[in-house]
């Protein structure tokens, strides 16, 4: 099945920062990479997603980009803010059946 | 409004000791699956189901089993729950598997 890695699994970072978090996947037919945003004591919430045939996208701050070829795909978060504190977690998804995640990556945004 | 409910939100219980976790949404969505969350894991897929009366295993399945016979609802059932079993649980409801997915507020289950 799919393996789904996630690194790093922790990352602080200076207000106004960028913070890049990264995640590998293992099954070549996967076709859509999620991420999802965990504020502590909430439910995950997606923030931004990809498609196979999409090498990149973005949402104001935030971006994703997918490499195919390596089978890796990265969140880039700009200009960061406390609100962003949280736990992110990447997934891919084996065609329209499983969805994997990556063991996720607390992010600290320092003032 | 849209959403997904999960009930109970906390339980405590001991070795053995059948319990479900009950899951409903009003999105209408085709896809519902179940996750647990631990510390440094992530959130790992238990089961999942495309439609109703069909279900498959995702990556933790053991000692976990499911229904669904209503598009609506998606009940967890431990039959005989053991302490590793303590987790965060986490329903979720989407059009597909390759959609967003809509989690409840989640399961708080200790099982002493």
């Amino acid at each position: 099945g799919e393996n789904v890695e996630q690194h790093p699994s922790t990352l602080s970072v200076q207000e106004g920062d960028s913070a890049v978090i990264k995640c590998t996947y293992s099954d070549s037919a996967s076709n859509y990479f999620p991420w999802y945003k965990q504020e502590l004591g909430k439910r995950p919430q997606l923030i931004i997603d990809i498609r196979s045939n999409v090498g990149e996208k973005k949402d104001q701050r935030i971006a994703v980009t997918l490499n195919k070829t390596a089978k890796h795909f990265s969140l880039h978060i700009t200009e960061t803010q406390p609100e962003d504190s949280a736990v992110y977690f990447c997934a891919a998804s084996e065609g329209d059946y499983k969805l994997s995640f990556g063991a996720g990556t607390t992010v600290t945004v320092r003032a | 409004e849209a959403q997904v409910t999960q009930n109970p939100r906390y339980l405590i219980t001991v070795t053995g000791k059948k319990l479900t976790v009950t899951c409903s949404q009003n999105m209408n969505h085709e896809y519902m699956s179940w996750y647990r969350q631990d510390p440094g894991l992530g959130l790992r897929q238990i089961y999942y189901s495309m439609n109703v009366e069909v279900t498959d295993k995702g990556d933790v399945p053991e000692g976990y089993k499911v229904s669904r016979k209503e598009k609506r609802n998606f009940p967890l059932i431990l039959e005989s729950p053991s302490p590793n079993q303590t987790s965060l649980y986490f329903c979720a409801s989407s059009l597909g598997a390759a959609d967003t997915q809509y989690f409840g507020p989640g399961t708080r289950l200790t099982v002493l």
